[in-house]
């Protein structure tokens, strides 16, 4: 199995309060996603990174910033939390993104609640 | 990326082979057949992927049409934890994201 670690793998919290989960992988992948998982949703794409420092938003960016400052590490921070982003976030790496011959490799996620 | 049609559920005996079906008759030229699985709980677990020949790993088989518009899944041996939701993704050029549609729901009966 692809070397990563998502942290907390559960949190409870309250609605306005900052919340940050974290993304580690040990493969030195250059490319990281992080996706929320909902009911009649499937997986949606909230940020990825294309290296250090190095970030776009996906299709359900709003709420969420990223952060990458290393290689390994890979954060979503939401500033202020709200009920909607209660849902399962997954973080996920690639070799790359452009080469549709890579897969995208999963962590097993984190159960976030919003009260 | 394509769209992709799977089954919304099927069965299967343990050790027997389990075939899962995906239709993609939209897929372009440029797009990779993947299939993950999701288990309960857990985060999506690739299992194969492939262009136009078919492909064998350790976990499965996968076999694509000639014409590309449909691929089957083939898990040799199924065995009970292979019970999961099975996804048949069609992905392409730049794409940045994997488009996880509702997938196959496999259970292996005893």
């Amino acid at each position: 199995d692809a070397g990563i670690t998502q942290s907390p793998r559960h949190k409870v919290t309250e609605t306005g309060t900052p919340v940050t989960l974290r993304c580690h992988q040990t493969e030195n992948h250059r490319y990281m996603y992080w996706y929320r998982q909902d009911p009649g949703h499937g997986l949606r794409l909230i940020h990825y990174s294309y290296g250090v420092k190095d970030t776009d938003k996906g299709e359900v960016s709003d709420g969420y910033s990223v952060s990458r400052s290393k290689t390994e590490d890979f954060l979503l921070t939401l500033e202020s939390a709200t009920s909607s982003q209660t849902s399962v976030y997954f973080c996920a790496i690639s070799e790359s993104i452009r080469d549709s011959n890579q897969p995208q490799h999963f962590g097993d996620g984190t159960r976030l609640s919003i009260l | 990326d394509a769209k992709t049609t799977q089954p919304p559920s099927m069965d299967c005996a343990e050790g027997r082979a389990a075939n899962l079906p995906c239709n993609h008759s939209t897929i372009s030229g440029n797009e990779y057949v993947y299939w993950y699985r999701q288990i309960h709980s857990q985060g999506p677990q690739y299992i194969i992927h492939g262009l136009k020949n078919n492909e064998t790993n350790e976990m499965a088989s996968l076999i694509i049409t000639e014409d590309r518009k449909s691929s089957t899944l083939i898990l040799p041996h199924a065995t009970l934890r292979d019970t999961a939701v099975y996804y048949c993704i069609a992905r392409g050029g730049s794409a940045r994201q994997l488009t996880f549609g509702s997938g196959t729901q496999l259970t292996v009966l005893p």
